[in-house]
């Protein structure tokens, strides 16, 4: 069973500035079966990232994501004030399914 | 638009029991896996459940394995969580999502309250 761990729990960030946000697979991923979502109070996710790094239909160019083994990254270029949210990555593509979700990574105001 | 719209939510007593519902819209239901995520007050996501298109092939995490049932009918565009023998831990917000893979669509959610 794969464990995803996100780092920082918790990122301080003024507007415009960049975001650097971490998810470490426990082990050798299927492919690039990862995605990343952003869920903001009250609301349900939002798919941001599909197959590691393709951007989700909608999803402005300021967001990106890369992969290198088992890390994966998404980073926002400059933060929007609609970006302070709570960022989460998922695992999927492993047989049968057992999608995993990272415990989370909030992006607030500094 | 893909639209989701799940009811059924509610208080329940710890070993009760609730079925989910997830009413579709906006694309071709039976061509698409559908899958239940939790998420319990102030944590983060859990996948619960998935369901392949033609019901052929259903898949729970090990949590609910034995507790929940997932199903669908795609003359309605609906599928279903059969939720028993809940227990405190089960409290959460349930949402339907599109696929069982990455999730580019979701319901708003409905709430569950496992407490005596």
């Amino acid at each position: 069973e794969i464990v995803l761990t996100q780092s920082p729990g918790t990122l301080s960030l003024s507007p415009g500035e960049r975001a650097t946000l971490s998810c470490r697979a426990s082990q050798s991923v299927s492919l690039s079966y990862l995605a990343w979502y952003q869920q903001k109070p009250g609301q349900a996710p939002r798919l941001l990232i599909y197959d590691a790094f393709s951007r989700a239909a909608g999803i402005p160019d300021r967001f990106s994501a890369t992969q290198s083994g088992t890390d994966f990254t998404l980073t926002i270029s400059s933060l929007e004030p609609e970006d302070f949210a709570l960022y989460f990555c998922q695992h999927y593509g492993s047989s049968p399914p057992r999608l995993a979700f990272g415990g989370g990574t909030k992006v607030e105001i500094k | 638009e893909v639209q989701l719209l799940e009811s059924g939510g509610g208080l329940v007593q710890p070993g009760g029991s609730l079925r989910l519902s997830c009413a579709a819209s906006g694309f071709t239901f039976s061509t698409y896996a559908m899958s239940w995520v939790r998420q319990a007050p102030g944590k983060g996501l859990e996948w619960v459940s998935g369901i392949s298109g033609s019901s052929d092939n259903t898949f729970y995490a090990d949590s609910v394995k034995g507790r929940f049932t997932i199903s669908r009918d795609n003359s309605k565009n609906t599928v279903y969580l059969q939720m028993n023998s809940l227990r405190g831990e089960d409290t959460a917000v349930y949402y339907c999502a599109k696929g069982l893979g990455w999730f580019d669509s979701w319901g708003q959610g409905t709430l569950i309250t496992v407490s005596s």
